[in-house]
């Protein structure tokens, strides 16, 4: 079955670059997406990347993929106070009667020390 | 433009309460999800609708029936509740798979 795999926690210092490192197992996913949660809230779309790319740049985040290993990270260039959240990464498997639904890990709580 | 609501916010329960979540979305989405999520265990989908007046079983269903009467609304209903049933309970809708899935704000659930 789809599983995906994400490390619990990560700590870094304002100002650094925070990596943040996902492993999921359906190689037919279309797309792959990064949502972060802030405490109290839902989760919202960081970004995406399409199966078919390497790597995608929004601004101070960077999605790379490697997709023969089935790997995906995001990195968050300069990360601030704000950027502290749980971050959640999600495929989109395509079997027989995909619905839509997005598999999720289990999430990275990231925090980010002044 | 709301976007995803849900109501309520917070609910305590008796075990053996019955109670109904409801999410409403006004984006004219298709599609719509409730998941659990759970401390550890990420989140879980509970069941789904691709349209309105169909529902479908997600990963965790038992103990939850869903409605989706109108395409702006589902219901997730729990007939008797019971302490595992805590959680926090989101609803997702979005406009086609693979798109972009947006969330409510989430209502949190104590049965004791």
């Amino acid at each position: 079955g789809e599983d995906v795999e994400q490390s619990l926690f990560l700590s870094v210092r304002e100002g650094d670059s925070s990596v943040i490192n996902c492993t999921y197992t359906d190689s037919s996913s279309t797309y792959l997406y990064w949502y972060k949660q802030e405490p109290g809230a839902g989760l919202q779309l960081l970004t995406y990347i399409f199966s078919n790319m390497d790597m995608k740049q929004d601004q101070r985040l960077t999605v790379l993929l490697n997709k023969k290993d089935k790997h995906l990270s995001l990195r968050i260039a300069d990360t601030q106070t704000g950027d502290s959240a749980i971050y959640f990464c999600a495929e989109s498997p395509e079997y027989g009667g995909s619905q839509g639904n997005l598999i999720f890990g289990k999430g990275t709580k990231l925090s980010v020390k002044p | 433009n709301a976007g995803v609501t849900q109501t309520p916010k917070f609910r305590v329960l008796k075990t053996g309460q019955s109670m109904t979540l409801l999410c409403a979305q006004d984006m004219n989405h298709e599609y719509m999800y409730w998941y659990r999520q759970d401390p550890g265990m990420g989140l879980r989908l509970i069941h789904y609708s691709v349209g309105e007046g169909t529902t479908a079983k997600g990963e965790v269903p038992d103990g939850y029936n869903v409605s989706r009467l109108k395409k702006q609304n589902f219901l997730l209903g729990l007939e008797s509740a019971a302490p595992s049933q805590t959680s926090v309970y989101f609803c997702a809708s979005s406009y086609s798979t693979p798109h972009e899935q947006f969330f409510g704000p989430g209502t949190r659930l104590t049965v004791l």
